[in-house]
């Protein structure tokens, strides 16, 4: 059974600063995986979405990158923002069309 | 705009009082599903269903229904509410096509229920 996990779990950044999220998932039988953003108490907004054919994905100063064959994928942020702070989940997308979700990773950028 | 919408946003209830929390998405989608969040269990599939009249049980299913009668909408069921289902909820849907597996999922903005 595919299971997917985040690392770390919670993160505190100064602004400015680039920081790298981690997604691990174990079986790499995957068709796509997703990256999204959840505001506390809020619902999910998708920020990148990689193929299982790609390397990569780019949107502004998020980068996230795919390695389907050691199960990982990162998610770059680069010069963060108290804007960014938030829960950041990684999903995979394995059989049929269901998406195994990671824990998160908490995000908080301080000014 | 392409957008999922589920409703209420907010809900307390009663143990036992029926109720339904309403999903509909406006993106022809096929792939519908209702996940529950719940901390240190992250989001949990409760339901699923690849077409109209297709449904399936996910991860977590027991006290839920579901039903797709039509293709937009995924309601979520629960007929004898208890403590335990106090959550946040979300709905999400996705493009089905066959052969074609890789499609983005959208979200709902999620309703918290909680049950007294």
């Amino acid at each position: 059974k595919q299971e997917v996990t985040q690392i770390p779990a919670a993160l505190s950044v100064p602004e400015g600063e680039n920081l790298v999220l981690n997604c691990s998932f174990t079986d790499s039988a995957i068709y796509n995986l997703q990256w999204f953003r959840q505001d506390p108490g809020k619902g999910l907004t998708s920020l990148l979405l990689i193929q299982s054919s790609q390397r990569e994905q780019t949107s502004g100063r998020l980068n996230a990158s795919l390695d389907k064959s050691s199960g990982r994928s990162t998610l770059y942020i680069a010069a963060s923002q108290p804007g960014d702070s938030a829960t950041y989940l990684c999903a995979v997308k394995a059989d049929g069309q269901n998406f195994v979700f990671g824990p998160g990773t908490r995000l908080s950028v301080l000014p | 705009e392409a957008q999922v919408t589920q409703n209420p946003r907010y809900l307390i209830t009663v143990t036992g009082k029926k109720l339904t929390v309403t999903c509909s998405q406006n993106m022809n989608h096929e792939y519908m599903s209702w996940y529950r969040q719940d901390p240190g269990l992250g989001l949990r599939q409760i339901y699923y269903s690849m077409n109209v009249e297709a449904t399936d049980k996910g991860d977590v299913p027991e006290g839920y229904k579901v039903s797709r009668k039509e293709k937009r909408n995924f309601p979520l069921i629960l007929e004898s509410p208890s403590p335990n289902q106090t959550s946040l909820y979300f709905c999400a849907s996705s493009l089905t096509r066959t052969g074609i597996m890789n499609t983005e999922a959208f979200f709902g903005q999620g309703t918290r229920l909680t049950v007294v």
